[in-house]
């Protein structure tokens, strides 16, 4: 069974320190997709990255990196230097590559609040 | 803004009544998903439509139905509804299916309050 695990409910910051949102996922296919979304207080999910279960190789981008370690079934996500604007609740997301639709199991959610 | 549209934005119903959620997804895609948000949880899958028929379903009841039309703008529709039902309805664009290449596209949602 698909399953996705954020063990925080809630972090706060105090804004430009670090924080990692953790993320641990359950599948049993060797084809998969994970993901991280951001939703503010708006209420849209706002995509942030997709990575494939073959392409291990961690990513930075400005402020956020992801690492994925299949070995751990996790797949982390690290804001360095955190804003104000930053602060929303954070979903990790999975989506297996055999299903004939895109269906796509997420999270609890993390709530971040960074303090000015 | 992801330029997926969700109407209305926010809607009050009495148990047993039925809804209609509307969903304009993206120019050029044609796979609209939806999911429904509960307070303080992660979206949950709801069903799936690609060109017009649904393509995957997630654990909802029948009385959860939808439609996609062949600009493949969407509806959502519940039936005799219930105070469970209260929550945030999210659509989301994508084009193809099993391509997961794809990037899904969020509206900001429909919150729905049933009393």
């Amino acid at each position: 069974a698909q399953k996705v695990t954020q063990a925080q409910t809630e972090i706060s910051v105090v804004e430009k320190e670090d924080v990692t949102l953790d993320c641990v996922y359950e599948t049993r296919d060797t084809t998969y997709y994970l993901f991280w979304y951001k939703q503010p207080p708006s209420g849209e999910l706002v995509f942030l990255i997709r990575r494939n279960s073959f392409d291990e190789q961690n990513e930075i981008s400005g402020r956020y990196s992801w690492n994925f370690q299949k070995s751990t079934s996790s797949f982390n996500f690290t804001i360095t230097a955190s804003q104000v604007v930053d602060s929303a609740v954070y979903f990790c997301a999975l989506s297996e590559g055999k299903t004939s639709y895109d269906k796509v199991i997420f999270g609890p959610g993390t709530s971040l609040s960074v303090i000015p | 803004e992801t330029g997926v549209t969700q109407s209305p934005t926010h809607l009050i119903k009495t148990r047993g009544q039925q809804v209609t959620l509307r969903c304009s997804s993206q120019s050029g895609h044609n796979t609209v998903s939806w999911y429904q948000q509960a307070l303080g949880q992660g979206p949950q899958f709801i069903f799936q439509y690609y060109r017009e028929e649904e393509n995957g379903r997630g654990n909802f009841p029948p009385r959860f139905s939808g439609l996609q039309f062949p600009n493949y703008s969407s509806e959502l529709n519940v039936n005799a509804l219930e105070l469970d039902d209260s929550a945030l309805y999210l659509c989301a664009s994508s084009s193809g299916t099993a391509s997961l290449n794809t990037e899904a596209f969020f509206g900001q949602g429909t919150r729905l309050t049933v009393v």
